[in-house]
């Protein structure tokens, strides 16, 4: 059974910060997402990693793979209250099923 | 990429009765996800729903408690039936975009009293 689990769960981090969220999973993946939800909202696409050693910024955020490590990271450069929310990330099955499976979450505070 | 919109947006329901939750898409697709968030939690995918197939359920999840309709590639329903407190959560449909993302509607936020 494939597990995703992010680390830490919780962060508090004051504004102009930088920080690293983990998202680790269990088995091979091709394709790995990072979503941002803000209170009471919906999901909102960050990032689709496709492969290994890929990188992708936007803004202050910027994401990575490793598929030979089974691992992803989330790297905030210089926080704004902007940023505040909570970040999923999601590893996607292979085969034709083509379903997520979502990490724990990180809720993310900065504080100003 | 889709625009994605779910009805109803919210609902208070109350124990033993069943809630029907629509899941329209902007553009034609072939696979529709329903997923859980209890509060506080990660999501959890429900039931894949594929047009012109019975819906595939994952495990702990059952048709008779959430029956799942895909009349066309652009519309979905998925059903809370016989609800009970534990239903409380937020429901959301979410569509794959080949060589895009995984998009997501808005959610229905069901509370069961």
């Amino acid at each position: 059974e494939l597990k995703v689990e992010q680390n830490p769960l919780f962060l508090s981090m004051q504004e102009g910060k930088n920080y690293t969220i983990y998202c680790n999973y269990s088995t091979t993946s091709d394709r790995l997402y990072w979503y941002r939800q803000d209170p009471g909202k919906s999901l909102e696409s960050l990032f689709v990693l496709l492969s290994n050693g890929a990188v992708k910024q936007e803004g202050r955020l910027m994401a990575s793979l490793d598929t030979k490590a089974r691992l992803s990271t989330l790297h905030i450069t210089a926080a704004v209250h902007d940023l505040s929310a909570t970040y999923f990330c999601a590893v996607k099955l292979g085969g034709a099923t083509n379903k997520l499976i979502f990490g724990t979450g990180t809720l993310l505070a900065v504080q100003p | 990429s889709a625009v994605i919109s779910q009805k109803p947006s919210r609902d208070i329901c109350q124990r033993g009765t069943s809630l029907t939750i629509q899941c329209q898409v902007d553009s034609q697709v072939t696979m529709m996800f329903w997923y859980r968030q209890q509060p506080g939690q990660s999501l959890t995918l429900i039931a894949t729903a594929n047009q012109g197939s019975e819906a595939t359920y994952e495990s702990g999840f059952v048709i008779d408690k959430f029956p799942i309709s895909r009349p066309n590639l652009t519309f979905s329903t998925l059903t809370v039936s016989n609800m009970s407190p534990e239903d409380s959560s937020i429901y959301l449909c979410s569509v794959e975009v080949v060589r895009e993302t995984q998009y997501f509607g808005p959610g229905t936020r069901l509370l069961v009293l």
